[in-house]
């Protein structure tokens, strides 16, 4: 069974970049069917996607944070990354790490909650 | 906002049938994309429970089903069981904006 599992830092500074982990055990991320995501809920908000990745490094962002937004793969680890900069209490959300298969996510992560406070 | 509205709950006694809308507009459900249904239940990662309109992944109970038309698309739940209460999301794609995914705000199932 595919399992995805978010880590890093639950508070990040204003202004900082915030760098979250996601190992994928029970599967490779090396597979050629799958894009890996990310996906964000704010507090109270509905879900935004906020980018893919492919297991050779092609990507896709949200226009709306692509100047902001940075994802790699690492296939020796099993394991993608994420990386916003310049971080403000907006980006508080809990954020997900997703397998796309197509255009739909067949598996999430748990989900963790990144907090931008000073 | 999210691009795509559902209601924010829906109710039923057990064993009834629930339905719940998702509605987008012609540059996502309306311009032929897909819509995909998400369960997340309190503690758990959300789970795929329909994709490509009305499909079923394995282990999902087809309870569950799932349609599309125009610029809707819904997801009905039959037989309601005291373990469906949670909350659902609908996901589709988006072509304006340089095309991104898109998903409604969740329904909040409850179970009387």
């Amino acid at each position: 069974q595919l399992q995805l599992q978010e880590s890093g830092p639950g508070l990040v500074k204003p202004s900082e970049t915030l760098s979250l982990n996601c190992i994928v055990s029970g599967g490779s991320i090396s597979t050629s069917t799958y894009y890996w995501g990310w996906i964000r809920q704010p507090p109270g908000k509905g879900l935004e996607w906020i980018g893919s990745i492919y297991y050779s490094g092609g990507t896709y962002y949200n226009p709306s944070l692509k100047r902001r937004v940075t994802t790699s793969v690492d296939t020796s680890k099993n394991h993608v990354s994420l990386k916003l900069t310049s971080v403000t209490a907006a980006d508080t959300a809990v954020y997900y790490c997703a397998r796309l298969q197509g255009l739909w996510v067949d598996y999430w992560g748990q989900g963790t909650l990144v907090t931008v406070s000073s | 906002q999210s691009v795509l509205t559902q209601p924010p709950s829906v109710s039923g006694a057990p064993g009834q049938r629930v339905t719940i809308s998702c509605t987008g507009s012609s540059s996502n459900i309306g311009a032929g994309y897909d819509v995909h249904w998400y369960q997340h239940l309190p503690g758990t990662a959300p789970k795929l429970l329909i994709y490509g309109n009305s499909n079923r992944p394995s282990g999902v109970p087809d309870r569950f089903s799932g349609s599309k038309s125009g610029t809707s698309a819904s997801l009905a739940i039959s037989g309601l069981q005291a373990e469906d209460e949670g909350d659902y999301f609908c996901q589709s794609f988006d072509s304006s904006l340089g095309g991104i995914h898109v998903f409604g705000p969740g329904t909040k199932v409850t179970v009387l």
